[in-house]
């Protein structure tokens, strides 16, 4: 099973660099990591995604160990407004069908 | 481009009775999913769809129905609504169904059943 772990929750002050793990100890050969934010009353959006070593794009970016058994999303110098909840995605394969399935999250809240 | 839509976005409900959650696309994207949210449980799979007459379950189907007649439409029933499936309910589409795929989401339907 390609679950995910996460912290359920983070604090951290404005201008900070924030530092989000995801374990995903049996992620397949072939699959991605994904991450996605969430901002209350509305759907997830697409964040980053990465196969190995780092990514970066204009908003985060997104660390990932030689054996891929867990990710990181940095977030630069956060501000208010990257108060939201964090998700990391991986495929899952455990029920017989691939399947995409989410952690429980990670609820970042950045005070002023 | 509306992205993805749902219907609608706000439902209360008295044990019991049935509803239809309406999803649609756009994009002309081949994988839709069902997905709802609850507090400290993040978001959980109900049902997926790889392409218009194929269907399949998530993690947690028990309770609802799907159906894919279309490519752009996606819908998810309630046959008998109960109070645990109060909750928020995300629909979502992409091209694929890998986890190379970005998920584009829609703005979420919350529903109460008293």
């Amino acid at each position: 099973l390609a679950k995910t772990t996460q912290p359920i929750s983070m604090d951290s002050y404005e201008g900070q660099e924030v530092n989000i793990t995801c374990s995903h100890n049996n992620i397949a050969t072939n699959d991605y990591i994904t991450w996605y934010q969430q901002f209350p009353s509305q759907g997830p959006r697409f964040i980053i995604q990465g196969y190995k070593t780092k990514v970066t794009n204009e908003v985060a970016s997104l660390f990932i160990p030689a054996d891929r058994k867990s990710s990181t999303l940095s977030l630069p110098r956060v501000s208010l407004s990257d108060t939201a909840v964090y998700y990391c995605l991986v495929g899952d394969s455990g029920a017989g069908s691939y399947q995409l399935t989410f952690g429980k999250g990670t609820k970042l809240s950045v005070i002023p | 481009n509306a992205g993805v839509t749902q219907t609608p976005k706000f439902q209360v409900l008295k044990t019991g009775q049935s509803m239809t959650l309406q999803c649609a696309q756009d994009m002309n994207h081949e994988y839709m999913s069902w997905y709802r949210q609850d507090p400290g449980m993040g978001l959980r799979l109900i049902h997926y769809s790889v392409g218009a007459g194929i269907t399949d379950q998530g993690e947690v189907p028990n309770g609802y129905n799907v159906s894919r007649s279309t490519t752009e439409d996606f819908p998810l029933r309630l046959l008998s609504a109960a109070p645990s499936q109060t909750s928020v309910y995300f629909c979502a589409s992409s091209y694929g169904g890998t986890s190379t795929d970005t998920q584009y989401f829609g703005p979420g339907t919350r529903l109460t059943v008293l």
